[in-house]
């Protein structure tokens, strides 16, 4: 069955660290994105990718890092220059710009210790 | 600005009962409107997705409607079930390429016995 993976589910993460959060579909769609989400706030774009080898920064960019040299895949890497780091980050892609085939990930939890 | 608005913030009710859930959107142009489902610790699964032209779309015990004049939607959940507690997020897509989605803060519902 096609889908969005994300690995893993939970993170910890030292103060200073960096840290890489994995995210892969096999759904054939163009366009991934990457949000966090913060108890009682509504999603937030980190970043968003369109094609191959192309990135945007979204909303909330500083901090983070990501790469898109495959068509599946998007790992978004959480710098130590990420002040607050501990969230619930969420993996999305799309089969176009028009947002058509919107499907999440199941998320990874990163916690900073 | 483009913004979602959702009430109410949360939600108590007995199962079997049935509730109503309002989102508020001022964006233009506008694309589409969509429902997701969240539940604790997992990624946001779509209930509905409306274009401008439809004013009611209906996913099981799920009913979303439309009204593009007055940009308001509603999500009407139908005899609850125990398993209906979680986030339900309303969603909106502006008219313009390579424009992520904007999301609502969310309606967090529980559905007691």
């Amino acid at each position: 069955d096609g889908g969005i993976t994300q690995s893993p589910k939970y993170l910890f993460r030292k103060e200073g660290q960096n840290v890489t959060l994995s995210c892969e579909q096999n759904l054939n769609h163009d366009a991934m994105y990457w949000y966090r989400q913060d108890p009682g706030q509504g999603l937030r774009l980190i970043y968003y990718s369109q094609i191959v080898n192309d990135f945007q920064k979204g909303d909330i960019a500083e901090g983070y890092s990501v790469s898109r040299e495959k068509k599946e895949s998007f790992p978004l890497t959480v710098t130590s220059a990420q002040k607050n780091p501990t969230a619930f980050y969420l993996c999305a892609s799309s089969r176009n710009r028009a947002n058509y085939g919107y499907t999440f990930g199941s998320g990874t939890r990163l916690t900073v210790v | 600005k483009n913004q979602v608005e959702q009430s109410p913030q949360s939600l108590i009710i007995l199962e079997g009962k049935n509730c109503t859930l309002q989102c508020n959107y001022t964006v233009s142009p506008f694309s589409n409107l969509r429902w997701y489902k969240q539940d604790t610790g997992r990624g946001p699964v779509s209930l509905t997705i409306m274009t401008f032209s439809e004013n009611t779309k209906s996913n099981g015990r799920y009913t979303a409607t439309l009204d593009a004049d007055t940009k308001q939607s509603s999500l009407h959940i139908t005899a609850s079930q125990l398993s209906d507690s979680a986030s339900y997020i309303c969603v909106v897509s502006a008219e313009q390429a390579g424009t992520a989605l904007i999301f609502g803060k969310g309606t967090t519902l529980s559905v007691s016995s």
